[in-house]
């Protein structure tokens, strides 16, 4: 599986877009995307994923390299609640159908008043 | 719908004993992963489990074992338990992918703190 790296901590202000980034320059062709976050010490919760076209839901936006080398993650109102640590994983399909999530040490994201 | 289920929330054991930690899901997923989460760590995977009836090892697998019992639930066992396993056991889910698109996300519970002294 590639490997992920990634900023050990970041801060933003309440209201502003807090701007995660990924590198991921081993990815390759058929390998996707995922975001993760861990609130405190909840169990981690989904995000989004992309392979190769910016993505957005309820939650977030994606954005991918066209060279697919590294991705940003963009919370576009960033609240008191979106403090967590955020893992950006590269996740391959293996054959038989299912995957595996190899987490790394993540990004701290502090938001503040 | 209560999603990932995992039993008990808290444990301490001494050095030696032994102890399953339980995992169930009500989402009729195929796959289910054990992780332990090591102070200030990311998650590292223990074992996993793509359909009933299969299991593998993971990142981790030393002194551990594991139960797909049916689709719902995944056992992990620790045979002797060590002071170097006291962590956060995340247990989680997700479909099997479908075609060319990788299985949707996985799920997680909310952990088992184990500590053991």
């Amino acid at each position: 599986d590639a490997k992920t790296t990634q900023p050990t901590s970041m801060d933003c202000a309440e209201g502003r877009a807090a701007n995660l980034p990924c590198n991921h320059s081993t990815i390759s062709g058929n390998e996707y995307v995922y975001w993760y976050r861990q609130i405190h010490s909840q169990g981690p919760q989904y995000i989004i994923h992309g392979l190769k076209n910016n993505e957005t839901n309820e939650m977030a936006s994606l954005i991918i390299t066209e060279d697919r080398k590294s991705s940003t993650l963009i919370l576009p109102h960033a609240t008191l609640r979106d403090t967590a640590v955020y893992y950006c994983i590269v996740r391959v399909r293996i054959s038989g159908g299912y995957n595996k999530l190899i987490f790394g040490a993540g990004t701290r994201l502090a938001v503040h008043p | 719908n209560a999603g990932v289920t995992q039993t008990p929330k808290f444990q301490v054991l001494k050095t030696g004993q032994s102890m399953t930690l339980q995992c169930a899901q009500d989402m009729n997923h195929n796959s289910m992963y054990w992780y332990r989460q090591d102070p200030g760590m990311g998650l590292r995977l223990i074992y996993y489990s793509a359909s009933e009836g299969t299991t593998d090892k993971g990142e981790v697998p030393n002194g551990y074992n594991v139960s797909r019992l049916n689709k719902r639930e995944f056992s992990l066992r620790l045979e002797s338990a060590a002071p170097s396993q006291t962590s956060v056991y995340f247990c989680a889910s997700s479909k099997m992918a479908e075609g060319a698109h990788p299985s949707t996300e996985a799920f997680f519970g909310q952990g088992t703190r184990l500590t053991v002294v």
